[in-house]
């Protein structure tokens, strides 16, 4: 089974209110991404998980939070989400030695 | 933060005929790309890796790498409307975690 799931698929949130978005998967990678994906643009990395530590990117370190309780679930968190956080937030997982990339189908953000 | 370039953004091609699209990086530290495939609706899935100079090929795909010029192509023969996607290229650096850039894609268009 090569399944990464994300929930909620679709997520509509107000300005100034918290949004958190969660994914699964269930091959015992090590390593979980969160991408952020707007239309006409690249898929930007936002942080990622290997085991138990948490690297975030310079440019977005202060604007999202995620947690990983456990080997198979990880959780991106947004606490006050502003419309810039409008888009399509892509998870995946892989193995380290790998660096293939299993992606989720993706949870919409709509911040009105 | 290295880039990936893609050209051409949008490629239309007749059921039957070559597909060719091209992907470029900005980092000259950058050891591995992949090609991954997103159906519209659907989570990106890997389609091809390279991480060494030459060709690879698989079936109707062809995936070529020049490492002095970071530039990787990706040709699909014969294409058929099922390869109608986006096709986005990534390339990451070897050693430590792997962190993949994506590029924004290529939009193909099969039509019979």
């Amino acid at each position: 089974d090569t399944t990464v799931k994300q929930n909620p698929r679709y997520k509509l949130a107000r300005v100034g209110k918290p949004v958190n978005l969660i994914c699964s998967q269930t091959m015992n990678h090590d390593t979980m991404y969160w991408y952020q994906k707007k239309p006409n643009q690249a898929p930007k990395l936002l942080l990622f998980y290997y085991d138990k530590i948490l690297n975030r990117e310079a440019d977005t370190f202060e604007k999202f939070q995620s947690s990983r309780p456990n080997n198979s679930f990880c959780s991106l968190y947004i606490g006050s989400a502003g419309l810039e956080y409008s888009a399509m937030y892509l998870c995946a997982s892989s193995r380290q030695n790998t660096g293939q990339l299993y992606f989720g189908e993706g949870s919409k953000l709509t911040v009105l | 933060q290295q880039k990936v370039q893609q050209s051409p953004e949008s490629l239309i091609v007749p059921e039957g005929g070559m597909a060719s699209l091209n992907c470029t990086s900005s980092d000259r530290n950058v050891d591995y790309f992949w090609w991954y495939r997103q159906h519209s609706g659907k989570s990106p899935k890997m389609l091809m890796s390279i991480f060494s100079n030459g060709e690879k090929e698989e079936g109707r795909f062809t995936v070529h790498l020049n490492k002095a010029s970071l530039h990787t192509s990706l040709h699909i023969r014969d294409s058929q409307p099922s390869d109608s996607a986006l096709y986005l290229c990534a390339a990451s650096t070897a050693g430590g975690n792997y962190k993949p850039t994506f590029g924004k894609g290529t939009s193909l268009v099969v039509h019979p």
